[in-house]
């Protein structure tokens, strides 16, 4: 595609539900990031991905956020259990190499009622 | 800990001025430093990538630094226009790692 992909753009969810979140990267790009970004603060890096591997998941917050790439393309960030305090909006991004840019999309907007 | 600041979390100056927004980072060693746009509602949009070998780098209005003893970097946005107003960060790639760790923001208005 043209840019990265996010879907859905909005997710409302009840506290205690199951969501996924999915990310369509641009295509030929080996990189992919996902990040929380709250209110007034800058992008919280949760998860990195070189190819179809985790290179580094020391920000994904608890065992209740996972993602996966198991084609190294589309990326799912699954987030079980919901809780009112993981309302944010994820970010998902992409790169075709180190130091080069990123490119993000749009995120979606996660509300936990 | 690991830290990346940004200078003030919202900064005002008048049109035609230069604006200068700084980026502190604290236990980091990073190989690149680059800076992006936000626009409310938006994702990150990539403005400038600077190496740790390099000191400054520009692209039409911007200019940006990167000092690796006094671990900063500094953004100028000369003759600021209404339309520069957006929310900018600095993010760091590090060391023989990929990933790319963000700073807090600093929200920038310029007054017509």
């Amino acid at each position: 595609g043209a840019g990265v992909s996010q879907t859905p753009s909005n997710k409302v969810t009840e506290k205690g539900k199951y969501v996924e979140l999915r990310c369509d990267p641009i295509s030929g790009h080996t990189a992919l990031y996902w990040y929380r970004q709250s209110l007034g603060q800058g992008p919280e890096f949760l998860i990195y991905f070189q190819g179809t591997g985790a290179a580094d998941d020391s920000g994904l917050p608890n065992d209740r956020f996972f993602a996966v790439r198991p084609e190294g393309s589309v990326s799912t960030l699954k987030i079980q259990r919901t809780e009112r305090g993981d309302s944010a909006v994820y970010l998902c991004a992409s790169s075709s190499r180190r130091g080069t840019e990123a490119f993000f999309g749009q995120g979606t907007r996660l509300t936990v009622v | 800990s690991q830290k990346i600041e940004q200078n003030s979390e919202a900064l005002n100056i008048q049109e035609g001025k230069t604006a200068t927004l700084t980026c502190n980072y604290t236990n980091y060693s990073p190989a690149y430093l680059q800076w992006y746009r936000q626009d409310p509602g938006r994702g990150p949009v990539f403005l400038l990538l600077i190496r740790e070998n390099e000191k400054e780098k520009r692209k039409e209005r911007l200019k940006v630094t990167f000092d690796t003893t006094l671990k900063q970097s500094l953004f100028h946005i000369t003759a600021s226009q209404p339309a520069d107003s957006a929310t900018y960060l600095c993010a760091l790639e590090q060391t023989g790692a990929n990933n790319l760790f963000f700073g807090t923001g600093t929200r920038l208005t310029v007054i017509p």
